[in-house]
């Protein structure tokens, strides 16, 4: 089984900055197989990049994904309010998992 | 616009099994193309992937639930299904069915329906 390793756990910005986040792998990951997901309290996730960089459906693009390998990182540009929740790495290799999820908090 | 619906009991006894629905409208599950899956969320913690089912009827399973785990379709009501035998107090969580592309991406989700593990 591919274990993912979301860093860091919490990450605290304000509004406007720029966000990394990172989803390491245990190892290689085909970039085709490898998404990210944002899901607020409450709520189930949603699929924010899929194919490690391509945005899904009506997602803006702050938004973006890159990486290859064992290493990848989703970024948001310019943090907007409604950016603030937590964020998931998913692969799939002979399973799919997901990483532990980053929560991204107001500074 | 695909759309999921959990449906099924809300508390289950420990060592019963639990049983789930998912109803999808908005699209065809014989239209093929895409795996039909079972997700779920402890409380406060993270995803899990439980497993998937293709219209045709073929199922894979985390393997670490893969004894305990049933997927099934019915395409006459375009619904799927899990079954969870011999839970315990550790399989309470929030259960979502969802929609996998081929690409392997979890593009549409029901809103979740929590289940809890209770005498």
């Amino acid at each position: 089984e591919i274990v993912l390793t979301q860093s860091p756990g919490t990450l605290s910005l304000s509004p406007g900055e720029r966000a990394t986040l990172s989803c390491r792998a245990s190892q290689s990951v085909s970039s085709s197989y490898l998404a990210w997901y944002q899901q607020k309290p409450g709520q189930a996730p949603r699929l924010l990049i899929y194919g490690a960089s391509s945005r899904a459906t009506g997602i803006p693009d702050r938004f973006s994904g890159s990486g290859s390998g064992t290493d990848f990182t989703l970024t948001i540009s310019r943090l907007e309010p409604e950016d603030f929740a937590v964020y998931y790495c998913q692969q799939y290799g002979s399973a799919i998992t997901f990483g532990q999820g980053t929560r991204l908090e107001i500074k | 616009q695909v759309q999921l619906q959990e449906s099924g009991p809300g508390l289950v006894k420990p060592s019963q099994t639990l049983s789930l629905t998912c109803t999808v409208s908005g699209g065809s599950i014989s239209s093929g193309g895409y795996y039909w899956s079972w997700i779920r969320q402890h409380p406060g913690k993270g995803l899990e992937w439980i497993g998937y089912i293709y219209y045709s009827g073929s199922t894979y399973y985390n393997p670490s639930l893969k004894s305990r785990v049933t997927i099934s379709v019915d395409t006459s009501k375009n619904q799927f299904s899990l079954k969870l035998s011999s839970v315990t107090a550790a399989d309470t969580a929030v259960y979502y069915c969802a929609r996998v592309t081929r690409g392997q991406a979890i593009d549409y989700w029901g809103q979740g329906t929590l289940v809890t593990v209770s005498s």
